[in-house]
């Protein structure tokens, strides 16, 4: 059984240019969840999607950042016009239901801009 | 809002012996509460859960306790070994009730464990 799979696995962009993230949740998982990491922080709660549908956006940036987790393919993640402080670690983890589960995690995105 | 603190300070501890690390939280008292291991560049990865209506929680050589009196979880592990040493997150459902799965996170405990 594959796990959660990010791609990819680092990702360099000028800034201004556009970062996309790649998520592929777990089989049977339609519960996909965005998280991004700073150094010597915490994970922080950005996005949470069904299939074709955002739950809860609340802590996602409201420029520059979208997401969505189509009928088909994985969730992705956009990053338009990218500047320095986007320099992070982005995680996706997955769950079967939306409430009492753990989450299942990738081993993330790590976002580079120069 | 809900903050949870974890100490931020390494714990270095001998092979064998039990490493014991605090997650504190501020506010209600959560439905439930996670506890994560994450390696250097890998994502976390899910321990244990525990419940409000539950005072422990074992699984192998992990134990968490959860204490809605003091608004704490202690995680413990005993025989600690090398492998043991990553950092541990601990984790609360964000939505009063824990409705959803959206968790808030500690900022980690980085656990060493020295040969």
């Amino acid at each position: 059984n594959a796990g959660v799979m990010q791609n990819p696995r680092h990702l360099v962009r000028r800034r201004g240019q556009e970062a996309r993230l790649r998520c592929s949740p777990m089989k049977g998982h339609s519960h996909v969840y965005w998280y991004r990491q700073l150094p010597e922080e915490g994970l922080k709660f950005m996005v949470y999607l069904q299939k074709e549908n955002i739950i809860d956006e609340s802590g996602m940036p409201k420029e520059r950042f979208s997401a969505e987790f189509p009928k088909e393919g994985p969730s992705i993640l956009r990053i338009q016009q990218v500047v320095r402080g986007d320099s992070a670690a982005y995680f996706c983890a997955s769950s079967p239901s939306g409430s009492n589960s753990p989450l299942h995690f990738g081993n993330g995105t790590r976002l580079t801009v120069t | 809002s809900q903050k949870i603190e974890q100490n931020s300070e390494a714990l270095n501890i001998q092979e064998g012996k039990t490493a014991t690390l605090t997650c504190n939280y501020t506010n209600y008292s959560p439905a439930y509460l996670q506890w994560y291991r994450q390696d250097p560049g890998r994502g976390p990865v899910f321990l244990l859960l525990i419940r409000e209506n539950e005072k422990e929680k074992r699984k192998e050589r992990l134990k968490v306790t959860f204490d809605t009196t003091l608004k704490q979880s202690l995680f413990h592990i005993t025989a600690s070994q090398p492998a043991d040493s990553a950092t541990y997150l601990c984790a609360l459902p964000m939505d009063y009730g824990g409705a959803t799965n959206k968790l808030i996170f500690g900022t980690g405990t980085l656990l060493a464990v020295q040969p």
